[in-house]
């Protein structure tokens, strides 16, 4: 079984622009969630989509937004970069969002932001 | 906030059991210990969880106190390749697939 696909694996964007980041999770997984990952703030949840719905979200500015599709594949967002958007952005998936189910991570899309 | 205390760092030497411990003392009855570890630039791979029992798979075994407020990871035979970031997270029910990840253990494998 192919696991959680997120492309690009590299991106380059300068202030101001917009980004929008792809995953496919694994075959037959519903759930996808969304993190950010910096060398200041760790690892930090952005939000979280079951069935095509928000489920979770976490504590980042309107920027930042999300979606789902019919087939669970989901993309993220981000206008109007800026610096401090520089990060790795990692993309998870899981059968359901229950407490005792593993969650399984991609390798990320990194972005630079100049 | 995290839940957890872990060590920010520890070392281990190649062949010999790495035991990392990981504090949780304010942990709930349904909440479930999650073991992450995460290699340079890569995304965090999953390891191994429990809620009471002790448990054991491949990579590694969990051992949860009684009271169910540590728990320490047991890497049996370490490898170079075990260098990582390791994350005990504990999981909220009502957060669903939001993992709340403190600073982990920069776990080293030396020769």
């Amino acid at each position: 079984k192919a696991g959680v696909t997120q492309t690009p694996r590299y991106l380059i964007k300068t202030r101001g622009q917009q980004v929008t980041l792809s995953c496919s999770p694994i075959s037959g997984h519903r759930s996808v969630s969304w993190y950010q990952q910096t060398p200041g703030q760790g690892l930090q949840f952005l939000f979280e989509y079951f069935s095509e719905t928000q489920r979770n979200k976490g504590n980042f500015p309107g920027r930042f937004s999300g979606r789902q599709f019919s087939n669970s594949r989901s993309e993220m967002n981000v206008s109007t970069l800026e610096l401090g958007d520089s990060a790795l952005y990692l993309c998870a998936s899981s059968l359901q969002d229950a407490s005792n189910e593993k969650l399984f991570f991609g390798s990320g899309t990194q972005l630079s932001v100049l | 906030d995290a839940k957890t205390t872990q060590p920010p760092s520890m070392d281990c030497a190649e062949g010999r059991a790495a035991n990392l411990p990981c504090n949780h003392s304010t942990i709930s009855g349904n909440e479930y210990v999650y073991w992450y570890r995460q290699i340079h630039s890569q995304g965090p791979q999953y390891i191994i969880h429990g809620l009471k029992n002790n448990e054991t798979n491949e990579m590694a075994s969990l051992i949860i106190t009684e009271d169910r407020k540590s728990s320490t990871l047991i890497l049996p035979h370490a490898t170079l390749r075990d260098t990582a970031v390791y994350y005990c997270i504990v999981r909220v029910p009502a957060a669903g697939n939001k993992l709340t990840f403190g600073g982990g253990t920069r776990v080293l494998v030396k020769p």
